[in-house]
């Protein structure tokens, strides 16, 4: 069975930083690209950040370039978000998504972690 | 405003079938990227209702199907029924953006 549990979530201040890990398993990690997808409270979903099975192609949305981080490391089965300078606006559940490896146009998300919830607050 | 046009809300009684459309561009779309169609029910994580643009995944009943013509897509929900009742959010990628993008949702409420 796929699992994604996400973990690192919680209240920063605005221009404070936090780090998301997604622990992985059920599945061949390295075989899949992975996503971070975000939803504000209440709002629609929210394509954040996305690395191939190999972690050497990484694409990011516009909102959040320069100042996220997206990594993997496969031999922990493991993906990563590093997020600097947050912002008001930074405040969603952040899911961990598996997706194929396949080219952008053609990528999907298949297998969704529960969320990590980030607020970021004064 | 989302790329990706859905309408807010869609209702429709036990039995009953609906259908939710989404409305894209030429650089989504019409550029023939593939559509995908989320279901995340109240309180819960998103879950792949449908991929490139007319398959279910394994456990997805056959009430739940996909279609894309042009600019557009669809979602067709048969024999609607209480647990039904969730946001529907369609996926593709935007070669202008070169991202992913998401439709805004709709709500189905089943009477």
């Amino acid at each position: 069975e796929v699992q994604l549990v996400e973990s690192g979530g919680g209240l920063v201040k605005p221009g404070g930083s936090l780090r998301l890990s997604c622990a992985a398993s059920g599945f061949t990690f390295h075989t899949y690209g992975m996503t971070w997808v975000r939803q504000a409270p209440g709002k629609g979903l929210e394509w954040v950040s996305c690395i191939n099975g190999g972690g050497n192609y990484l694409y990011y949305a516009d909102s959040v370039k320069g100042r996220f981080t997206i990594s993997r490391d496969n031999a922990k089965n493991s993906l990563y978000l590093q997020m600097n300078t947050l912002r008001a606006e930074d405040t969603a559940i952040y899911y961990c998504v598996r997706g194929p490896d396949v080219e952008p146009t053609k990528f999907y998300f298949d297998s969704w972690g529960q969320g990590a919830l980030v607020t970021v607050s004064s | 405003q989302s790329v990706l046009t859905q309408p807010p809300s869609v209702s429709g009684a036990p039995g009953q079938a609906v259908t939710i459309s989404c409305i894209g561009t030429s650089s989504n779309i019409g550029a023939g990227h593939d559509l995908h169609w989320l279901q995340q029910l109240p309180g819960t994580a998103p879950k792949l209702l449908i991929f490139a643009n007319k398959n279910r995944p394994s456990g997805v009943p056959d009430r739940f199907s996909g279609s894309k013509s042009g600019t557009s897509a669809s979602l067709a929900i048969t024999g609607l029924q209480a647990e039904d009742e969730a946001d529907y959010y369609c996926q593709s990628y935007d070669s202008n953006l070169r991202a992913w993008v998401f439709g805004g949702g709709t709500k189905l409420t089943v009477l």
